[in-house]
Order: C-alpha cells, then structure tokens, then sequence
C-alpha cells in the first residue's frame, strides 16, 4: 500500500535562510509524487511535481524538489525562505493507476522568524 | 479560469444534526474528490468520482455520509447524524483525468465544527 511519512511537524526558519522540508514515501513501482502548500484557511496549492525524468524538480515560488529513489525520498528545497512561505506543507504519492486518488502525509508547518 | 467553488466556508452544527457541503468543480473535469482534513492531519480521502459514477468510497463512513454527483458536474456530500469528531475541513478536488500523473485542483474548504 502507498504510504508517505513527513518526519518533521513544525519547522521554523529564519527568514533568507534556506530550507529543507523531508518527505519519504513507500510504494511498489515508481510513483508520481506532488508537493502542496496550504496557506491558513486556504485550499491546497500544487508546488511542484515528479512524474519522471529529471529528478529535480523545479517548482513555483522560487521551491525544488529532489527525488531520490534509493532513499524513497523526495525532499523540498528552498535557498532562501521569505515570511510569506510560512504556511503547512504536505507530501502526496499518486499511482501510475487510473482511478488512484493521491495519498497525502501529515503535513509540516514552517514557521519564518525574522 | 474559475477554480473549484465550495460553500459554505464554515459551518457550526450540534451533534446529531444534518449537514450538507456543495462543490462546483473546474469546468471539464471529470473526476471529482472529497477529502476530509482533521485539524493536524494531511487530507484523507473520502469520495472519488469520475463523472457521476463512484471510482472509490471504500473510506467514506456509509452508515452517516453520502455523497452525489448528479449530472457529472456538481456534488454535494451529507452527513447524518454528525459527530463531535466529524469536525474537519472538507475539501473538495477535482482533476481533468483520473491518472495518477494527474494535478488535482482544490477548494478552499468547509470548515465544520460540531459541538
């Protein structure tokens, strides 16, 4: 069964540093794996994707992401954080098959400091 | 491009009451999703639609929830009778194709709290 596993559930940054956000997930085949942001009261919105190809990923927002096979991980970047990223940010794995909705971790909320 | 309207965007009920959430997904897409997101957790799965049929409610609670898509466009999900822990965000989602590959697009939610 797809599973992903956000280790951390609060990080906090401070503001033009850069960021890390880990995301590890359990799948028999390769997946399609999504980052999203959710700003509070808001709907979710796409970051980036990894379908294939290229294992880094560049998304909107100045964000990255690396997919890393061996580890079955895919851990999203940012080299210098400004305070309106803070928001919650969730991990989700698709499957190649149609009619798989996507599963999504807990979420992590990065807190900025100025 | 219009994204994907929910309504209402918060609601308050009493436990044991009724309660309805509409969604009016982006037009064209066919497959339609209801997620709940309890408050600390990433959104689960409730309902998957592909046009008016049902692809996936193997995680909906039947004996209290239901949902429809009648016409393959809009859908409402119901809850009779709530419970104290039904209070989540309801998300609504919806997609061009049922691929894996595929963005799915979210609302911004309905808020319920029971009390």
């Amino acid at each position: 069964a797809q599973s992903v596993t956000q280790p951390d559930i609060h990080i906090t940054v401070s503001e033009g540093a850069s960021l890390e956000l880990r995301c590890n997930y359990s799948y028999g085949a390769t997946p399609y794996l999504f980052w999203y942001v959710q700003s509070p009261g808001q709907g979710l919105q796409l970051l980036l994707k990894y379908f294939s190809g290229d294992t880094l990923v560049q998304g909107i927002k100045g964000f990255e992401a690396e997919f890393k096979r061996s580890q079955s991980s895919f851990n999203l970047r940012k080299p210098s954080v400004h305070w309106s990223d803070a928001a919650e940010y969730f991990c989700a794995v698709g499957a190649w098959q149609a009619g798989t909705a996507l599963i999504f971790g807990k979420g992590t909320t990065l807190s900025v400091s100025s | 491009e219009a994204g994907v309207a929910q309504s209402p965007r918060y609601k308050i009920i009493e436990k044991r009451q009724s309660v309805a959430f509409w969604c009016n997904p982006i037009s064209g897409h066919a497959t339609l999703y209801w997620y709940q997101q309890i408050l600390g957790q990433g959104p689960k799965l409730l309902i998957q639609f592909q046009n008016n049929g049902v692809v996936d409610d193997s995680q909906l609670p039947k004996d209290r929830f239901s949902a429809e898509r009648l016409k393959g466009v809009d859908s409402t999900l119901k809850i009779q009778p709530a419970k104290l822990e039904d209070s989540a965000v309801y998300l609504c989602a919806s997609s061009p194709s049922r691929q894996g590959n595929t963005e799915a697009f979210f609302g911004q939610g309905t808020r319920l709290t029971v009390v």
